[in-house]
This record gives C-alpha cells, structure tokens and sequence, in this order.
C-alpha cells in the first residue's frame, strides 16, 4: 500500500460525458501528479501540482483539467470523453517536486463506450 | 532529463539474481538514476535511487559505474512475484515529473 488513494477504481461511461477522478496524497506529501497510460502510449505525464499551485504540464488534453484543493487532494476533470480516453489514470504523489521517489495509488480505469 | 535505453526484455529463473542494466550515456553531473516497476496493471512501485554511489535498500541494489554512464538494478533472490515491467529513469532533483520510457519487461519463471 502506497498511502496514495484513488477513487474510483473503475467507471464506465459515455462518450461525450464529463467525470471526476479523485486522489488523496500520502500524509505529509505536498505534490500530486497524473498520468495516463492507455495500451498504445504507455505512461504518459499529464500535470504536476505542488502545494495547491500547477508546477508542470505535460501531454494534457484541453479537454482535462486538474485542481489541487487545499487539504492537498487533488482531482483530475475529464469532458467530451471519446473512446480514446479509455485507459488507467494514475495518481502520484511526493513530499516535493523533484525530491525522493513518487508514490502512485492503484489508479482509476476509466472506460468510454 | 537524459534518455535511457533499455533492453525490452529479460528472463530469469526463480532464486536467482536478476540483473538489469540501463544506460544513460549523457547523464548530468546533478541527476539521479531512479528505478520503479509495474506489475500487470497495478500503479508504479518505487524501487530505488542514486546519484553516484551504490544503493540497497530492502527490495534491490542499485549499482552506479563510476562514470555514471549506466546503471544495473539488481534483484538479489527474484521470484515470480517480481515479473513487471521496470523503469530506468534519469531527473535531476529540480525537475519535474518522471518521464517513463518503455521498461525492461522481467519474466520470472519456475
């Protein structure tokens, strides 16, 4: 068990739609980041927060958005889902940007029909 | 970052040491070596780090050449349960987010 949570484990919805993945960060860590690994691309780095600011963006739809809430969560919006957004979403977290290893939760496996 | 290469695949036989290598032939003076893996689906396992001197730690050995030119993450007893992938990835401490590549896929098999 890394400490870090994520729910939930797994959703099913429409194209078109809009959903909300949520991650709690280990205790005592102050940045979150998100990846995507879908079956072709690998793991790939969408957005990094730190302390409730966005510290890095990578390949991250405009369609996705991310917030890191002042209790440090942070969530991950996804809208207008095509098929191609079906994958796993992984949530990671630090103690700080750069410092030590990132720990990832269980991810969330979204499936767009 | 530096890039990594990778061997795409490894066997090894269950009780041995697995070894896998990684180069990163233009590494900086400032990044580190860090090792995760990913069994079947599961979110990525930090495994180990360093800068320039070995590491151990309770689950692998991480030994660094001395030029830093490459790297071979040990496994010292592997069993079936360390089948995953495993990710060799350079970043200084002031970058960002890890850059994964594709990994050595680890079969340990009977």
């Amino acid at each position: 068990d890394s400490g870090v949570t994520q729910t939930p484990k797994h959703l099913i919805t429409a194209t078109g739609q809009r959903v909300t993945l949520r991650c709690s960060p280990r205790s005592g860590d102050l940045s979150v980041y998100w990846y995507q690994q879908s079956l072709d691309q690998g793991l790939q780095f969408l957005i990094q927060y730190y302390n409730g600011e966005e510290r890095a963006k990578g390949n991250i739809l405009e369609r996705f958005s991310a917030q890191q809430f002042p209790d440090l969560h942070s969530e991950l919006n996804l809208s207008s889902l095509e098929l191609g957004d079906s994958a796993l979403y992984f949530c990671a977290s630090s103690v700080r940007p750069g410092q030590g290893g990132l720990f990832f939760g269980e991810g969330s496996r979204l499936t767009v029909l | 970052d530096a890039k990594t290469t990778q061997p795409p695949s490894m066997d090894c036989a269950e009780g041995r040491a697995a070894n896998l290598p990684c180069n990163h032939s233009t590494i900086s003076g400032n990044e580190y070596v860090y090792w995760y893996r990913q069994i079947h689906s599961q979110g990525p396992q930090y495994i180990i780090h360093g800068l320039k001197n070995n590491e151990t730690n309770e689950m692998a050995s991480l030994i660094i050449t001395e030029d830093r030119k490459s790297s071979t993450l040990i496994l010292p007893h592997a069993t079936l349960r360390d089948t995953a992938v495993y990710y060799c990835i350079v970043k200084s401490q002031a970058g960002t987010a890890l850059i994964f590549g594709k990994g050595t896929t680890l079969s340990v098999s009977s």
